[in-house]
Order: structure tokens, then sequence, then C-alpha cells
């Protein structure tokens, strides 16, 4: 039992370059999430889905897109990545809204 | 809208003494409202969270939080610190109902050192 895996664990992109992170659980769980961490500004919500098939935009989501491919996986866009969005990428994901949230292990994100 | 604020971004005690790491929130109505812990280079875990009923929620590793309606708080504490508590933490408030249901709003964090 893997719980919620994430890849890539670090990147280095350059601006304007595009990329896709991963996101996938295997606990069956309905409700994932995406959340970037800066230092000082603890975890900020992009994107959440409450069931397969829904998205719905968090605090944060401009520059961002993401995709509930299954129940299994949601991934995160960035069509043209931009410094500010240099930052700790964590998902996350619950049996439903409200329940305990499941982290990954988090992918570190460079923007040069 | 709903905010977390926790009061002090870095907390320092001994081994052996009481961990208390504050969190304030403000909210139309009272939220449900949970504490985190991220070891480094890690993702979140959870520690405890209050829904409804008992204000006094017991997580787990021996740290418990106080749901206080009337000074809208919820400091978690430990009544003696170990070494292997040194981490950051993380309080975060959710609404019960409405759109943003299921929707955490998380403090900046406190990083809690423990010296020997």
């Amino acid at each position: 039992n893997a719980g919620v895996t994430q890849t890539p664990k670090f990147q280095v992109l350059k601006t304007g370059q595009s990329m896709t992170l991963q996101c996938a659980q295997d606990m069956n769980h309905n409700s994932m999430y995406w959340y970037r961490q800066d230092p000082g500004m603890g975890l900020r919500l992009i994107y959440y889905s409450a069931s397969e098939g829904t998205t719905d935009k968090g605090e944060v989501p401009n520059g961002y897109n993401v995709s509930r491919l299954n129940k299994r996986e949601f991934s995160l866009r960035l069509e043209s990545a931009a410094p500010s969005q240099t930052s700790v990428y964590f998902c996350a994901s619950s049996a439903r809204s409200l329940e305990t949230q499941y982290f990954g292990p988090g992918t570190r994100l460079l923007v040069l | 809208a709903q905010s977390v604020t926790q009061l002090g971004s870095h907390v320092s005690v001994s081994e052996g003494a009481l961990v208390l790491l504050r969190c304030n929130y403000s909210s139309s109505v009272p939220p449900y409202l949970f504490w985190y812990v991220q070891y480094p280079n890690q993702g979140l875990q959870l520690l405890l969270k209050y829904t409804t009923g008992a204000t006094l929620v017991k997580g787990i590793n021996g740290f418990e939080a106080e749901f206080k309606k009337s000074e809208t708080s919820f400091h978690l504490t430990k009544p003696s610190a170990h070494m292997s508590d040194a981490a950051e933490y993380f309080c975060a408030v959710s609404p019960p109902g409405g759109t943003s249901y299921g929707k955490l709003t998380f403090g900046q964090g406190t990083i809690l050192t423990v010296h020997p």
C-alpha cells in the first residue's frame, strides 16, 4: 500500500516551459487536492477534486490546470512556468471532503 | 472568509518541557480544526482534528488540543517534549458546510526545535 505517490520528486524548468506533475493514490479515496508550500505561508490550495469527474479552484489557481484522470490519478499542469511558481507541490487525498487528508512526499519545482 | 494565525514561527523547548503551539482562527461559523505535522523533506500527516463533540481532542504521539470557541483558539500541547517532536506544525481550518466544504486553510506553520 503506497498511499499517495508523486512524480517527479524534483524538477528544474526554464521560464515558459510546461510540465505536468503526477499524483496517484491507492486508497480508493474520492477527494484529491493540490497544494503549494512556500516559506512562511503554509500550504495553499491550488485545485481540488471532490470526486471523480469534478474539479474546483482553490485559493491560488492562476497559472495551473488540473485533470482528474480517473479515481486514482489527479495531475497538475503548468502551461507556461514562471519563477513565481517555484515551490514545493503536495498532492493529498481523502475518502470524502473533511475526512483526514493523506499527503504525498512532494515535488520540488525550481523555475529559472 | 476564514483565516488561521499561528503565533510564533519558531518555538524552542528543552527535552521534557511543555510544548505549547498557538493557533487562532477567524471564521463566521465554528469551523472544523486540524493540526498537521511535517518532518523534514516529507509530506504532512494528521496529528489530531476537532469536528464536533468533546472540545479536548487527543492525537498521536501524546499531543492534544482544546477547542475554545470564546477565544477562537485551538492550541496544541504536549506535556513533555521529545527530541523526535522536532518538526514543523501546521494548524488548519475548514468550514463545516457551504461551497468551501472540505477546503482546508492552513496557518503559516511553527517550527518546533527541541534541545537536549
